[in-house]
């Protein structure tokens, strides 16, 4: 079954604990994308890839990293979380635009930094 | 003015009805143009995908993008309770080597039996 991954799904930490998100998608797709949802502001993109070892920033890219080393994994790091990236997160991957862009997301992670 | 601009309603109507959604956007260099379905606790869902100008239809669902208005829209027919649900709609600039993809604040839609 073609998905995508996340884990974990929730996760309650402090201020200043790193912590890693990981993503892993089963579709061979090149691009890989990370989101953050809030209220009232709905959803922006993070950081994306375009293949292995290429990443660039998206909308909000602060206070976050990414890696991109191998196809199928794309982790989210949070180096030193604040409450302001408390929030709903979510890990798509898709097709480059010109073979359709169909975006497949992930099941989301609800993290809340205390 | 937002780069992309969605009502987020909330839109409430009768089984059976069509249901109209909206986006309009500022930035005449995107180029492709997407509707998402987010259900409660999920993640959001690709619904249409469309490159140009003009409609594409999928079942009960149309896609239209009318460029020259900066306007692209989404139509239900024979509304179903299962479409109660959030729609983003979505639009993608790519150059070179990146892409810019930026979402609506989403419509969320209540289907009533």
């Amino acid at each position: 079954e073609a998905q995508v991954t996340q884990n974990p799904r929730y996760l309650i930490t402090v201020t200043g604990k790193k912590l890693t998100v990981t993503c892993s998608q089963n579709m061979n797709h090149e691009y890989m994308s990370w989101y953050r949802q809030d209220p009232g502001l709905g959803l922006r993109q993070i950081y994306y890839s375009m293949n292995v070892e290429v990443t660039d920033k998206g909308d909000v890219p602060e206070g976050y990293k990414v890696s991109r080393k191998e196809k199928r994994n794309f982790p989210l790091i949070l180096e030193s979380p604040s409450p302001n990236q408390t929030s709903l997160y979510f890990c798509a991957s898709s097709l480059p635009p010109q073979l359709g862009g169909t975006q497949y997301f992930g099941p989301g992670t609800r993290l809340t930094v205390l | 003015q937002k780069e992309v601009e969605q009502d987020p309603g909330p839109l409430s109507v009768p089984e059976g009805a069509i249901v109209s959604l909206n986006c309009t956007y500022s930035n005449s260099a995107f180029q492709y143009f997407m509707w998402y379905r987010q259900y409660s606790r999920k993640g959001p869902e690709l619904l249409m995908y469309t490159y140009s100008s003009g409609n594409k239809e999928d079942g009960r669902f149309t896609a239209q993008v009318d460029k020259s208005s900066k306007y692209i829209s989404l139509f239900i027919r024979d509304s179903q309770p299962s479409d109660s649900a959030t729609y983003l709609c979505a639009m993608k600039e790519v150059t070179g080597g990146s892409e810019k993809l930026v979402f609506g604040k989403g419509t969320k839609l209540t289907v009533n039996p």
